[in-house]
């Protein structure tokens, strides 16, 4: 079965400083996508990047960079010098290619509070 | 614009009411969800469709049950409402299984 763990409940971090959301998966298929999303206030989920599990190149898009290692499953996410509008929860989430079973495992989030 | 609309934002129902939260996309996506989001316990899939009159429970389907008679639409019916049923509703749908999910804005669903 597929898991996908955030083991930081909640992060807090002073305005400008750098900022690392871990995630660590559990899935038996060789093919699968890891993707994280944001949750700002307003409520709707917000897609940031998505990751295919033969590509393990690291994505750096702005201020925002992503870790991905098969080796231990993780899939970590860094922000670099946080801004107030950070602040949000971030999802981690994991699809197995199975036709049939296409189903989209979410961990727990992780709330990011970013200090003015 | 892509779209994901649910019929609505917040409800209020009553213990053993039948309950229906509609959920629409215009994007003809194969692919839709729902799930519930509660404090530390993120998001559970209830149920997912791969396609029309498809459907396959997921994490937490006890109490619910799910129909898509048509391509972009997505029912969840609670047969029986439950205090413990109060949380917040989120509908997805997406291409496929690789590519991202887009979601409504959420129903957040109170049971008195």
């Amino acid at each position: 079965a597929q898991k996908v763990t955030q083991a930081q409940t909640e992060i807090s971090v002073v305005e400008k400083e750098d900022v690392t959301l871990d995630c660590v998966y559990e899935t038996r298929d060789t093919t699968y996508y890891l993707f994280w999303y944001k949750q700002p206030p307003s409520g709707e989920l917000v897609f940031l990047i998505r990751r295919n599990s033969f590509d393990e190149q690291n994505e750096i898009s702005g201020r925002y960079s992503w870790n991905f290692q098969k080796s231990t499953s993780s899939f970590n996410f860094t922000i670099t010098a946080s801004q107030v509008v950070d602040s949000a929860v971030y999802f981690c989430a994991l699809s197995e290619a199975n036709f049939g079973n296409e189903k989209l495992t979410f961990g727990t989030g992780t709330r990011l509070t970013i200090i003015p | 614009d892509v779209k994901v609309t649910q019929s609505s934002r917040y409800l209020v129902k009553r213990t053993g009411e039948k309950v229906f939260l509609e959920c629409v996309q215009d994007m003809d996506h194969e692919n839709m969800f729902w799930y519930r989001q509660d404090p530390g316990l993120g998001l559970r899939l209830i149920y997912f469709s791969y396609d029309v009159k498809m459907k396959e429970k997921g994490d937490i389907p006890e109490g619910y049950s799910v129909s898509r008679e048509k391509k972009e639409r997505f029912s969840l019916i609670l047969e029986s409402a439950s205090t413990n049923q109060t949380s917040m509703y989120l509908c997805a749908s997406s291409l496929g299984v690789s590519l991202e999910a887009f979601f409504g804005q959420g129903t957040r669903l109170t049971v008195v």
